[in-house]
């Protein structure tokens, strides 16, 4: 059963508190991509990355961290510099560059 | 810098009738453009792709065409059902950047 998990659905932060959100696909894509939803918003990207070893910053990396060490995952780390955190979080993957993308179920970020 | 913008912001509509959606962009250079739907508190879905050499792309009951000299994309969804009440995101992928621009969607609901 092919497909993007994300975990947690939910997740709640203290403020001063660095967290991570996973991300896992078994479609064998290399390009794998973060985004930030906010409440009747569209998408904004926050991190991506097109090979294992290599990512780019998006339109609002400050204040998060990614690691690519394996094609398959690629975790994003929401660090205590991101002053507004809370928001809908959503992972992402194609096959290449430009084709279409598969996005997970997303993970609910709240910061108490 | 690409701006998507999705106007209306919300649109609804008796159960049967045919509807367009409508996405425009500001810069031309793009790659492709993507109709995706979104359910309340879900990931995204991809409707259809349409790359930039490409008119219009169909499947079943959706059909979307692209103008890039113009900078607009329009989703006409045909004899619509309650079942297609959705959130309608449309992304642009820039030709050099490899990263794709949402609009804020059109959210649909289908009255019975």
């Amino acid at each position: 059963d092919g497909g993007i998990t994300q975990s947690p659905k939910y997740l709640f932060r203290k403020e001063g508190q660095n967290v991570t959100l996973s991300c896992e696909q078994n479609l064998n894509h290399d390009a794998m991509y973060w985004y930030r939803q906010d409440p009747g918003q569209g998408l904004r990207l926050i991190y991506y990355s097109q090979i294992v070893n290599d990512f780019q910053k998006g339109d609002i990396a400050e204040g998060y961290s990614v690691s690519r060490e394996k094609k398959e995952s690629f975790p994003l780390t929401v660090t205590s510099a991101q002053k507004n955190p809370t928001a809908f979080y959503l992972c992402a993957s194609s096959m290449r560059r430009s084709d279409t993308q598969y996005f997970g179920p997303g993970t609910r970020l709240t910061v108490l | 810098k690409q701006e998507v913008t999705q106007i209306p912001a919300a649109l609804s509509v008796p159960e049967g009738e045919n509807l367009v959606l409508n996405c425009s962009f500001t810069d031309s250079a793009i790659y492709n453009l993507q109709w995706f739907r979104q359910d309340p508190g879900k990931g995204l879905t991809s409707l259809l792709l349409i790359q930039s050499s490409q008119r219009e792309q169909t499947s079943g009951r959706l059909n979307a065409s692209l103008d890039k000299s113009s900078g607009r994309s329009t989703l006409y969804i045909a004899a619509s059902q309650p079942g297609d009440s959705a959130t309608y995101l449309c992304a642009v992928e820039d030709t050099n950047a490899g990263k794709s621009t949402f609009g804020d969607g059109t959210t649909l609901t289908v009255k019975p």
